[in-house]
């Protein structure tokens, strides 16, 4: 089971972002998505397709249907600017996308 | 507040062993209903699952290292633990512990990982 990122993906500071991560059938797995800010440890932002843990800001958010998940980051900040990777558990393995590397101009 | 702390040598030959310790604080491992995952990631790359344990010591692994990996548990100490064999040039990563990874539940604390290079 492979999960396909886009590579990079570029946003205006204050603007909205979205971030895909694709694969078949996504919508019948349970989706999380980690941010990874330069040298630092991945960190939880969504899981569960939906859900933010606490601490996470409102600005981010998700949704997965289809064969498509999707990172919505609302408002975009400097420092929002990081790698961010879907993961899924298939076939008894967690299983990473490539990772989308979030550029805020 | 949920801590891991990855420590071993930050520096293994090629063909030997990798052995590296995470320590949790914060949680019992052995009265959680959680896994304990081992990830992997090469500098400029992305993350690779390794595999986990869980408090029976029951473990699962990543099917392209799972003949070089053991994942074992110490409750009383409360760590787990990875051993990687005959380790080569491509084993150079920084290495992270994380609770979770099983069935729906994510990966929601991690520790901030050690680099482990492989080199003579």
């Amino acid at each position: 089971y492979e999960l396909t990122q886009t590579l990079s993906v570029s946003v205006a500071l204050g603007q909205t972002a979205r971030i895909t991560c694709g694969a078949n059938n996504i919508v019948h797995k349970n989706v999380h998505w980690y941010q990874q800010r330069p040298g630092q440890a991945p960190v939880l932002v969504i899981y569960r397709d939906t859900n933010r843990p606490s601490g996470i800001p409102e600005r981010f958010s998700a949704s997965n249907s289809g064969n498509t998940a999707t990172l919505t980051i609302s408002g975009a900040l400097a420092g929002d600017e990081a790698d961010y990777y879907c993961q899924v558990w298939d076939s008894s393995t967690v299983i990473f996308g490539g990772g989308t590397k979030l550029t805020v101009l | 507040q949920v801590q891991l702390q990855e420590s071993g040598p930050g520096r293994v030959k090629p063909s030997q062993t990798l052995s590296l310790i995470c320590t949790v604080s914060g949680d019992s491992i052995s009265g959680s209903s959680y896994y304990w995952s081992w990830i992997r990631q090469p500098a400029g790359k992305g993350l690779e699952w390794i595999g986990h344990v869980y408090t029976s010591g029951l473990t699962n692994s990543n099917p392209s290292l799972k003949s070089r990996v053991t994942i074992s548990v110490d409750t009383s100490r409360n760590q787990f633990s990875l051993s990687l064999i005959s380790v080569t040039a491509a084993d150079t990563a920084v290495y992270y512990c994380a609770r979770g990874g099983q069935s729906s539940w994510p990966l929601d604390y991690w520790g901030q990982g050690t680099l482990v290079t492989v080199s003579s």
